[in-house]
């Protein structure tokens, strides 16, 4: 059975703080991983990574994925009260067609 | 404005009550997927559908049907619904050579 585990479940943080999320799986062929925010509505899309060691990167986020140890880790840079959010992990298996969510993250940055 | 749309946002009904949750994209997307979002659980997929008359089962199927007779909408049906079954659920979809989903608004449901 294909598994997406997310560390750790809550954080807290000042902003301007620097935060690292993690995402471990267990996926029946892997294809590829996928990063989003969920606020407090519909989950918004981040990044996707199939390939081992390039980073993506958008503004302050940057992710990164290691398929021989089978994580990624989601960063942050210089934290706002507007990171504040469940960023969820999802990985697709090789007929890429099966989503499967890890638990998410939930970030708070307080002013 | 691309998007996908999903009525009723909520609903309260009570047990073995046949209801209707409606998805809806115009964005002419090939893949459609419903889930559910329960705490502690994490989003979890019920049923996706490939394309037109295209349809399988997710990881949490039962309980549930769909039907995709056109490629715009993904109906999500719960011929007797059950407590167990109050949840949020997402409708989502996206094009088929593509990974990235786009989701809908969200559809609180509550079995009582």
């Amino acid at each position: 059975e294909d598994k997406v585990v997310q560390s750790p479940l809550s954080l807290v943080v000042h902003e301007g703080d620097t935060v690292t999320l993690n995402c471990s799986y267990e996926v029946t062929n892997f294809r590829s991983l996928l990063w989003y925010k969920q606020e407090k509505k519909a989950p918004t899309f981040l990044f996707m990574l199939t390939s081992s060691g390039i980073e993506k990167k958008s503004g302050r986020l940057s992710s990164i994925l290691d398929k021989k140890e089978l994580f990624s880790i989601l960063n942050i840079t210089a934290t706002q009260t507007g990171d504040s959010a469940v960023y969820l992990c999802a990985v697709y298996n090789n007929a890429g067609n099966m989503l499967t969510f890890g638990g998410g993250t939930r970030l708070m940055v307080k002013p | 404005e691309a998007q996908v749309t999903q009525n009723p946002r909520y609903l309260i009904t009570v047990t073995g009550k046949k209801l209707t949750v409606t998805c809806s994209q115009n964005m002419n997307h090939e893949y459609m997927s419903w889930y559910r979002q329960d705490p502690g659980l994490g989003l979890r997929q019920i049923y996706y559908s490939m394309n037109v008359e295209v349809t399988d089962k997710g990881d949490v199927p039962e309980g549930y049907k769909v039907s995709r007779k056109e490629k715009r909408n993904f109906p999500l049906i719960l011929e007797s619904p059950s407590p167990n079954q109050t949840s949020l659920y997402f409708c989502a979809s996206r094009l088929k050579d593509r990974r990235e989903q786009y989701f809908g608004p969200g559809t609180r449901l509550t079995v009582t």
